[in-house]
């Protein structure tokens, strides 16, 4: 199991905008997970990509996914207010092993 | 299908008490994680249970444990309770036809420590 360290920290973007934020990790992976987290509440899983894929979308999520430089970004087109949370990634190892998540990026989006 | 439940919400203990809380996975789920959250060091790893037994284990003192049941509902217990316990604990199930690992989040307990 390892953690992921995501990039910026804090974000702060005009409504409309496009939010794009980064996760890197340290050693090869099976896929890997980002989750989101609104205030005080539990984080909801997003979407996943696996080693294999470089990209992949969800409605106005897209993902990328760089093996080779140990990183992914979640971009999130066309930002509303109610897309303000935490980000959290999470690299995976083997179905089994624990998920650990670290400090995540503060996304708010201002009216 | 029903979600993830964590009860209770909210409490507040007082320190050296001791506190249970329990959750209860997605029907089917046979894993549940336990996560702490505090403002200071972020989004913990406790410990996952897997059909009754402690899958894996993370980094905390011997006054948190847990148990899971052959329904695969799940308790934490914290014993001795100290200030720096207060914090929201969240617990996540996993499981299902998937190989993916996609954990399931509960809202959450909110503990207090006075």
């Amino acid at each position: 199991s390892q953690q992921g360290e995501e990039d910026p920290q804090a974000l702060s973007i005009q409504e409309g905008e496009n939010a794009t934020m980064n996760c890197s990790y340290k050693t090869s992976i099976n896929n890997l997970q980002w989750y989101r987290q609104n205030s005080g509440r539990g984080l909801v899983h997003l979407i996943l990509i696996r080693s294999n894929e470089r990209e992949k979308h969800s409605g106005r999520l897209r993902v990328t996914l760089d093996t080779s430089k140990k990183s992914s970004s979640l971009l999130i087109t066309a930002s509303r207010a109610a897309d303000t949370a935490s980000y959290f990634c999470a690299p995976g190892g083997n179905r089994d092993d624990k998920i650990i998540f670290g400090k995540g990026t503060r996304l708010h989006i201002l009216p | 299908k029903a979600g993830v439940t964590q009860t209770p919400r909210y409490l507040i203990k007082t320190r050296g008490q001791q506190v249970t809380l329990s959750c209860s996975p997605i029907s089917g789920h046979r894993s549940v994680s336990w996560y702490q959250q505090t403002p200071g060091q972020g989004l913990q790893f406790l410990f996952e249970y897997f059909s009754e037994t402690q899958r894996n284990k993370g980094n905390f003192p011997g006054r948190f444990s847990g148990r899971q049941f052959s329904n695969s509902r799940s308790e934490m217990n914290v014993s001795t309770l100290e200030l720096g316990d207060s914090a929201l604990y969240l617990c996540a199930s996993k499981g299902g036809n998937t190989n993916t690992g996609e954990l399931f989040f509960g809202e959450g307990s909110r503990l207090t420590v006075l």
